[in-house]
């Protein structure tokens, strides 16, 4: 079975502080993607990368930053100069690439890490 | 132009009632999902819809019914209210099941007195 672990149940940064944001996966399928969301203090879910397991590339996306480590099986989201505005809970996912017996696509979401950005 | 959007964003209601909630998606995708939020903000789906066919039902109690009448529209129906019911009700849709990302909706936040 599909688990995601976020160990960081609560981070707390002051303002321009680069900030790392844990996530580590368990899966038996070779093939699969992996996703980071976040929950700003409104509710609302926003969708922030999507990363399938042969790419093991890093990606930058402004202050945004995510690291990828197959033979860890982490894949580790960092925000460069914290900004209040990036408080919120932020989610890492884990989806299977080819549905199973037609089971869809379905999403294991880790337990989430709240971020607190001071100013 | 909301891509996936729910109604009500707000649900008060008395243990044993009847409510529904709907959602609806105008981005053209063939399959949409429900989640359940709890009260410590974990995430786990209830539902999944492709092209209105049910996909995924995980283990949730028969008071909880989805129906999907076309491919943007999946409401979700729930008789005989609990308190632990109590939560907060995710719509998302994906272009197709399998691969792609799924988009969430605003959410629907259920109180059950």
């Amino acid at each position: 079975a599909q688990k995601v672990t976020q160990a960081q149940t609560e981070i707390s940064v002051v303002e321009k502080e680069d900030v790392t944001l844990d996530c580590v996966y368990e899966t038996r399928d070779t093939t699969y993607y992996l996703f980071w969301y976040k929950q700003p203090p409104s509710g609302e879910l926003v969708f922030l990368i999507r990363r399938n397991s042969f790419d093991e590339q890093n990606e930058i996306s402004g202050r945004y930053s995510w690291n990828f480590q197959k033979s860890t099986s982490s894949f580790n989201f960092t925000i460069t100069a914290s900004q209040v505005v990036d408080s919120a809970v932020y989610f890492c996912a884990l989806s299977e690439a080819v549905p199973l017996n037609n089971a869809g696509n379905m999403l294991t979401f880790g337990g989430g890490t709240r971020l607190m950005v001071k100013p | 132009d909301t891509a996936v959007s729910q109604t009500p964003k707000y649900l008060v209601t008395q243990m044993g009632n009847d409510k529904s909630i709907k959602c609806e998606q105008n981005l053209g995708h063939d399959t949409m999902y429900w989640y359940k939020q709890d009260s410590k903000k974990f995430l786990k789906i209830m539902f999944s819809y492709n092209n209105k066919e049910l996909i995924i039902n995980e283990t949730v109690p028969n008071r909880f019914s989805p129906k999907s009448p076309d491919k943007a529209h999946l409401n979700l129906h729930i008789n005989s209210l609990e308190l632990g019911d109590s939560a907060v009700y995710f719509c998302a849709s994906s272009l197709r099941q399998g691969r792609e990302t799924q988009y969430f909706g605003p959410g629907t936040r259920l109180l059950v007195l």
